[in-house]
């Protein structure tokens, strides 16, 4: 069965630090692939997605994911983190024939301290 | 705000129970998703409807369903609760296309006493 792992548990940086959190799925078809960020108490929102073509997406909030086909990575970077970043991310795949459920990983707690 | 609706927000209730989530997907979606966000399970799909149909089944207990109704509204019912069905339920919304991408809901709070 298809996995994501996400191997950040928690990270904590300092504002302005880079920030890169690891994504890797285990599935050797095509996929599509998303990050999405979920803020304390709220919902889960869509930071990126990638179906297809520029391996490098651009997202909201000025965030960025590479997908690397050979590594069956999709990390996720920023190159300064505020203190508004704080959040838990997740990275989440869909196998692009089959269901289009989403599978997600177990979650990157960020913490930014000021 | 992504236009998905959940009621309710928080629900409070006891062992043994039956309850009803109620999700309300973005307009022009026919699409909807359900999933639960517990801490030991972190997030996982249940069951998926398109357009008044069941379309995938995830890890979903048999002592819960789902249905969406004409009006593309959707319920998930949780029976016979234990206390390890209390968590976050999101239900997400999309067009349903091969490249459409799903929108999420505030949640439904569930909490089994």
């Amino acid at each position: 069965a298809q996995s994501v792992s996400q191997h950040n548990h928690h990270v904590i940086l300092s504002e302005a630090a880079s920030l890169e959190l690891g994504c890797n799925y285990s599935y050797g078809g095509t996929v599509n692939l998303f990050w999405y960020v979920q803020y304390p108490g709220q919902h889960l929102q869509l930071l990126l997605k990638y179906f297809s073509g520029d391996p490098l997406v651009k997202g909201i909030k000025g965030f960025e994911a590479e997908f690397i086909k050979s590594k069956f990575s999709f990390n996720l970077r920023k190159p300064s983190v505020q203190w508004s970043d704080t959040a838990e991310y997740f990275c989440a795949v869909i196998l692009y024939t089959g269901r289009r459920a989403l599978t997600f990983g177990s979650g990157t707690r960020l913490q930014v301290q000021p | 705000d992504s236009g998905v609706t959940q009621t309710p927000k928080h629900l409070i209730t006891a062992t043994g129970q039956r309850v009803t989530l109620r999700c309300s997907p973005r307009s022009g979606d026919l699409s909807v998703y359900w999933y639960q966000q517990s801490l030991d399970q972190g997030l996982q799909f249940l069951i998926q409807y398109y357009n008044g149909e069941e379309r995938a089944k995830g890890n979903i207990l048999e002592r819960f369903s789902a249905q969406q109704f004409p009006d593309l509204h959707s319920e998930l019912n949780l029976s016979s609760l234990e206390l390890g069905d209390s968590a976050l339920y999101f239900c997400a919304s999309s067009v349903g296309g091969a490249t459409d991408t799903q929108y999420f809901g505030p949640g439904t709070r569930l909490t089994v006493l």
